[in-house]
């Protein structure tokens, strides 16, 4: 079992609605990381976070710590947000990030 | 600032030759990494390296060898290609003791044919 699970792989949405991507994890985390891909191929970091809720424009990201669980939010969704978006985490203390496989989301206008 | 640069983007290499990807960095960041990214794979760690002059194994080590020369550049080699190397290989940086979020460079698109 991957130590860190995405749902969906596949989002397909209309313009302004909202998307939920979720990512579950088995193991201890220092922080858990938020990417971008886009499908030109580069990746971003969006969020890194060991807590609570973190919010940058349109964009939202949960976790529960207890429940290994975090989720990705975007509001009023464009089709600019098509990407690929990648949940990771780092444990132990370690840099190391251990990756999900990624979830595609596909904003139609 | 560039951020963290990768030659080339696009590489074809027939089975068994030999070359190296580079990667630098300008944000004066301590610890580097290769990954290699295959479909419905996700990101996969092969090496890397804490700070100048160590290095350490990833999940996927095998076929490939690092050189971290200084605090700026991290090369990855692969001596003798093979097609199961077929990959996109991202390098990335993190400013490193305790601080984790990663900085990716655009990629190299290697295919062994």
């Amino acid at each position: 079992k991957n130590e860190v699970e995405q749902s969906p792989q596949n989002l397909t949405a209309q313009e302004g609605e909202f998307i939920t991507i979720n990512c579950s994890y088995s193991v201890g985390i220092s922080a858990l990381h938020w990417l971008q891909q886009h499908p030109g191929g580069g990746i971003v970091s969006l969020f890194m976070l060991s807590s609570g809720k973190k919010k940058h424009g349109r964009l939202i990201a949960t976790i529960n710590i207890q429940e290994k669980h975090s989720s990705l939010h975007i509001t009023a969704s464009h089709p600019r947000d098509s990407a690929v978006y990648i949940c990771a985490v780092s444990t132990g203390g370690s840099e190391k990030l251990v990756f999900g496989k990624g979830t595609k989301l596909t904003v139609n206008p | 600032n560039a951020g963290v640069t990768q030659t080339p983007k696009f590489q074809v290499l027939k089975t068994g030759q030999s070359m190296t990807l580079q990667c630098a960095q300008d944000m004066n960041h301590n610890s580097m990494y290769w990954y290699r990214q295959d479909p419905g794979m996700g990101l996969r760690l092969i090496y890397y390296s804490a700070s100048e002059g160590t290095t350490d194994k990833g999940e996927v080590p095998n076929g490939y060898n690092v050189s971290r020369l200084n605090k700026r550049e991290f090369s990855l080699r692969l001596e003798s290609a093979a097609p199961s190397q077929t990959s996109v290989y991202f390098c990335a940086s993190t400013p490193g003791e305790g601080t984790y979020e990663q900085y990716f460079g655009p990629g190299t698109r290697l295919t062994v044919t």
